[in-house]
């Protein structure tokens, strides 16, 4: 079965600072990865995902995640962030070729600070 | 176009009661599946339509809670006997189906058990 592992409940940092939210996965089998952002009082969004390919995704707003798959990680960065970016960060997984439930980690409060 | 929606945005019920959550997906969608995100932590998956049939439902906590999708599109969960412990965030999600990698969720609703 697969698992999600978000080590970091909250992230404070201040606006232009770098950032990195860590994301680890358990699966015996490849799967499917994804980041989402939950905005204060908004829907689940998609941020960016890594189906297969370059292990190097980006999103449009600046944010790039990492398959790294010795490391069982998908680290999500952003070399400078905005105030527009405080939401909530969520990790998830699915296996390929099936359209499944995805497996959520218990999420990243990311606060920047001016 | 239009995203998945799901009415009514909050519902506040009192213990025992029964209560039914609409989900609409986006159009063309055939896979539909059901979520629920509990304070701090990150969404649970409940039950996975494709198309009228629930492919997956081995999320649904125990028997007080049903879901349908009669026609394939617009979904109903239903709670009966509603416990405190339902109090939570409803999330539906939809995606193309058997080649639709990415998920897309609806703003939820959030239910509050008295």
């Amino acid at each position: 079965a697969q698992s999600v592992t978000q080590l970091d409940s909250q992230v404070p940092v201040f606006e232009e600072a770098p950032v990195e939210l860590r994301c680890n996965y358990s699966s015996s089998v490849s799967v499917y990865l994804f980041w989402y952002v939950q905005y204060p009082n908004q829907g689940l969004q998609l941020l960016l995902k890594y189906l297969s390919g370059s292990t190097l995704v980006e999103s449009i707003n600046g944010f790039e995640a990492e398959f790294n798959k010795s490391q069982t990680s998908f680290h999500l960065r952003k070399p400078s962030v905005h105030i527009s970016d405080t939401a909530e960060y969520f990790c998830a997984v699915r296996p390929p070729h099936n359209t499944d439930k995805l497996i959520f980690g218990t999420g990243t409060r990311l606060q920047v600070f001016p | 176009g239009a995203g998945v929606s799901q009415t009514p945005s909050n519902k506040v019920t009192e213990k025992g009661k029964y209560v039914e959550l609409r989900c609409d997906p986006i159009s063309g969608h055939t896979a539909l599946y059901w979520y629920r995100q509990s304070l701090g932590q990150g969404p649970e998956f409940l039950i996975y339509f494709q198309g009228t049939g629930a492919a997956d439902d081995s999320g649904l906590p125990n028997d007080r809670f049903f879901a349908v999708r009669p026609e394939g599109s617009v979904s109903t969960l239903k709670i009966q006997r509603t416990e405190r412990g339902d109090s939570a965030v409803y999330l539906c999600a939809s995606s193309l189906g058997p080649q639709g990698e990415t998920q897309y969720f609806g703003p939820g609703t959030r239910l509050l058990v008295l």
